[in-house]
């Protein structure tokens, strides 16, 4: 299986700061890596796919990079309704795995 | 715009066998370009994959489950269903159906989900 690590796995901010979330996966995946935003008691929410194309609806604050092993999740300009987990996905291949998540709460 | 919505038993005793329906809406299960997905999440856990099948009946199953896990599809009324036996207490979690578009560029990804279901394994 494809092991996917994410850094941190908490951090803290305030509204308007710029948070970079980073994933890491033990063998290349190409750039076939997913964002996920899941907030409590409700599913995840499709952010960016393919490590860098953002999901119809998404807000423009929200980008992604990265390749083969390495990615960044970054959110300009923090807004209140983004304070929630942050979860990668690799679509390499199967099992599909995620992240251990990334919590992101107020300063 | 697809919705999907799990159904089934919320409380499973041990050992015996937990089984949840989604039922897909706004648009027909039997097209292409989809895959029909199992996620679950333990309680302030993160998230798992327990595996899909598409419309043709091909199934894919987490190695970690696949001796436990059946996932089948119904055409005729747009659900596709999971079943996993011996259940334990650790198997309580949340479980999510949800699509995972097949795009371009060989890219796929869990676009809409269900709301979720809390299944617990109790006596």
């Amino acid at each position: 299986d494809i092991q996917m690590t994410q850094s941190p796995s908490s951090l803290s901010a305030s509204v308007g700061d710029r948070v970079t979330i980073t994933c890491r996966a033990s063998q290349s995946i190409n750039t076939y890596l997913n964002w996920y935003q899941q907030k409590p008691g409700k599913a995840p929410k499709l952010l960016i796919y393919g490590a860098s194309r953002i999901q119809n609806g998404v807000p423009s604050r929200f980008s992604g990079s990265g390749s083969e092993t390495d990615f960044t999740l970054t959110i300009n300009s923090l807004q209140p309704e983004d304070f929630a987990t942050y979860y990668c996905q690799q679509s390499y291949t199967t099992p599909r795995t995620f992240g251990q998540g990334t919590k992101l709460e107020i300063k | 715009q697809l919705q999907l919505q799990e159904s089934g038993s919320g409380l499973v005793k041990p050992s015996q066998t937990l089984s949840l329906t989604c039922t897909v809406s706004g648009g027909s299960i039997a097209s292409g370009g989809y895959s029909w997905s199992w996620i679950r999440q333990a309680p302030g856990k993160g998230l798992e994959w327990i595996g899909y099948i598409y419309s043709g009946g091909s199934t894919y199953y987490n190695p970690s489950l696949k001796s436990r896990v059946t996932i089948s599809i119904d055409k005729s009324k747009n659900q596709f269903s999971l079943k996993l036996t011996s259940v334990t207490a650790a198997d309580t979690a949340v479980f999510y159906c949800a699509a995972q578009t097949l795009g371009s560029g060989y890219y796929s990804y869990f676009d809409y989900w269900g709301q979720g279901t809390l299944v617990t394994v109790s006596s």
